[in-house]
């Protein structure tokens, strides 16, 4: 384990739904992170919160939503996705510019 | 544009074999590139981190190498195991801005017994 944890492991949601992702770190870390992991691909980072400040929105459509209540929580809010959302979230935490630990990931499908 | 890109794509070794994998990277500037072992159904696990002044890290049997002159690194695996099998990920972090990560695609790494 690393020390971040991800739920749910898996969804399944249609295109009209509003779901959420929640991610908790028990690292002390000041930093947390959502990141999409699509096949093939890179993981592109979609979100950065340092000190519960977001600092990074690396052009991520309005569909996605974060939140990050304190330094130890971070959301991600769906609403309205496209099929093409489907992916592997994953969320990670560091403290400052240290090694990122990374939760093990939300499997979304979106029909 | 910064890129990092891995090779092979996809390796099958059987179990017992060494194996190295390849990374090449056009991050400038360069702060330190990391290794990362992804197994399936889970998120990545640091095995290794270089900074520029750093030619070698080993890990148990994780070796990776850095040549920050041709922008080169690898990653050598002795002895492999079946556990080793996952997807390996280089990631080069940037000299500036707040955690600038470039990732690779990765290589999917089968261990055969």
């Amino acid at each position: 384990e690393t020390g971040v944890t991800q739920t749910p492991r898996h969804l399944v949601m249609g295109m009209t739904n509003k779901k959420s992702l929640k991610c908790e770190q028990h690292l002390g870390h000041n930093a947390m992170y959502w990141y999409k992991q699509s096949a093939k691909k890179p993981l592109e980072l979609m979100f950065v919160y340092n000190f519960k400040e977001q600092t990074e929105n690396n052009s991520v459509p309005s569909r996605f939503s974060p939140e990050c209540p304190n330094s130890s929580h971070l959301f991600l809010h769906l609403h309205t996705l496209q099929p093409e959302d489907s992916a592997l979230y994953l969320c990670a935490s560091s403290q400052d510019e240290a090694t990122q630990y990374f939760g093990p990931g939300t499997r979304l499908l979106v029909l | 544009k910064n890129q990092v890109e891995q090779s092979p794509q996809s390796l099958i070794i059987l179990e017992g074999k060494n194996c190295t994998l390849q990374c090449n990277y056009t991050v400038s500037p360069f702060s330190n590139l990391r290794w990362y072992k992804q197994d399936t159904g889970r998120g990545p696990v640091s095995l290794t981190i270089m900074t520029f002044s750093e030619n070698t890290k080993s890990n148990g049997r994780y070796t990776a190498t850095l040549d920050a002159d041709t922008k080169q690194s690898s990653l050598h695996i002795t002895a492999s195991q079946l556990s080793d099998s996952a997807s390996y990920i280089c990631v080069v972090s940037e000299l500036q801005g707040f955690q600038k990560l470039v990732f690779g695609t990765g290589t999917r790494l089968l261990v055969s017994p």
